[in-house]
């Protein structure tokens, strides 16, 4: 079946990177878009950005253009999502999302927590 | 958020509830609208896509709607494992075709 399964959690210090990878199976990789959305606690859903496996080409949301870079690596069929100058205010549950043909996304990642620490 | 929803809606088992969503010609106009349920801890899950269509095993007392500018979820014989959060999801074209999000509704079984 198609799944996607994202790294484990992370903790980090304010300032510094991290890098969320997100491994797709039971699907052709190169076929559909990554989706990245972050969730912090309690709120709502927050758009970050998608790539294009096929061409690598990516498309960022303002609000974290210049500190967020989607990647892929094709031989493993996995996503990458690396946030940089993390800030408190960036400890969320960060989820992938396959974006399907009707540009939905379906189905998604279990989540992987970052926790910012100061 | 870009969407708007009402934070919070009940309803008793067995009744009817309808989730909005309000955008604008930039968003909802003109793009397709799908919406997403996520029980409590974990990750959402595609409960609409394209306005209108349900995803194979989504039950049909789930169906969706859009109108304009403005878009609708609507539960009928509401059960228990219906409470969750409820998200509409759209495109912007001002946002250079970035994904946009409404701000979620709670829905509680009384």
């Amino acid at each position: 079946q198609v799944q996607l399964v994202q790294s484990g959690a992370e903790v980090k210090k304010a300032g510094a990177s991290v890098k969320v990878s997100c491994k797709a199976s039971g699907y052709t990789f190169l076929s559909y878009d990554i989706k990245w959305v972050r969730q912090a606690t309690g709120q709502g859903l927050e758009w970050m950005g998608w790539m294009n496996p096929n061409s690598g080409k990516t498309v960022y949301a303002q609000n974290f253009q210049g500190r967020l870079a989607l990647t892929r690596n094709l031989s493993t069929n996995t996503a990458y999502m690396e946030l940089s100058r993390l800030k408190s205010d960036d400890t969320a549950v960060y989820y992938c999302a396959r974006k399907d043909g009707f540009w939905s996304a379906d189905p998604w990642g279990q989540g992987t927590l970052v926790t910012v620490s100061s | 958020s870009v969407l708007t929803q009402p934070p919070s809606l009940s309803g008793a088992p067995g009744q009817r509830v309808t989730i909005s969503c309000t955008g604008s010609s930039s968003n909802i106009g003109t793009f397709d609208v799908h919406w997403y349920q996520q029980v409590a801890g974990a990750a959402p899950k595609l409960l609409i896509y394209g306005n209108n269509n349900r995803p194979s095993g989504v039950p049909d007392r789930f169906s969706g709607s859009k109108s304009g500018t403005s878009a609708s979820l609507a539960i009928t014989g509401l059960q228990a494992d219906d409470e969750a959060d409820y998200y509409c999801q759209s495109y912007d074209r001002s946002l250079s075709g970035s994904g946009v999000f409404g701000g979620g509704t709670k829905v509680t079984v009384l």
